[in-house]
């Protein structure tokens, strides 16, 4: 089975900075991953999907890049909105599976 | 519009059963593969189970293996979770999920609100 760590597990940040968030896999998922965003009390929300390309309507401060087993989520110039939590999913083979999340705060 | 809609969560005792539902509109449904992933409170998300577009074949994470069964009914436009034996720890918000394309290549772009199962004596 294919296992997703993905860092930091919390990372603080100000209004306006860019972030990165990492998410390594166990073995080569090619470009099969996906990126989610999850607010409290609410399903997640599709961000980026095969590695790189942004889903309709996200919008392009979202960037993912990464191939094989290392991954990288980008924030650029962060609003209050993206205040969450982030997970990353492989979906290369089953059992697919999930990062175990990075929660994004307010420095 | 895409929706997916649960249904049958609730409060079982351990060694409990629960059938979940999950009513699809909006698209073709039997187009698609689909999909439950949980979330335990407080937790990250865990992916659960997917079902084929006909139903030929079926995934599941190993800690549900023999206890939970994912099924469709294409004629209804739904998808079922059958859990059996049920644990402490399967207490969660189970959601039902379903690829943004037909190749389930593109993550899972629509979700469901979710339906929460709680195993506890």
């Amino acid at each position: 089975d294919i296992q997703m760590t993905q860092s930091p597990s919390t990372l603080s940040a100000y209004v306006g900075d860019r972030v990165t968030v990492t998410c390594r896999a166990s073995q080569s998922i090619s470009r099969w991953l996906a990126w989610y965003q999850q607010k409290p009390g609410k399903a997640p929300k599709l961000l980026i999907y095969k590695a790189s390309t942004l889903e309709s309507g996200v919008p392009s401060k979202f960037s993912g890049s990464g191939s094989g087993t290392e991954f990288t989520l980008t924030i650029s110039s962060l609003q209050p909105d993206d205040f969450a939590t982030y997970y990353c999913q492989q979906y290369n083979s089953f059992p697919y599976s999930f990062g175990q999340g990075t929660k994004l705060e307010i420095k | 519009e895409v929706q997916l809609v649960e249904s049958g969560g609730g409060l079982v005792q351990p060694g409990g059963s629960l059938r979940l539902s999950c009513a699809a509109s909006g698209f073709s449904f039997s187009s698609y593969w689909m999909s439950w992933v949980r979330q335990a409170p407080g937790k990250g998300l865990e992916w659960v189970a997917n079902i084929k577009k006909d139903g030929s074949e079926r995934y599941y994470v190993d800690s549900v293996k023999g206890r939970f069964t994912i099924s469709r009914d294409n004629a209804k436009n739904s998808v079922y979770l059958q859990m059996n034996s049920l644990r402490v720890e399967d207490t969660a918000v189970f959601y039902c999920a379903r690829a943004g394309d037909e190749y389930d290549s593109s993550g899972f772009k629509h979700w469901g609100q979710g339906t929460l199962v709680t195993v506890s004596s």
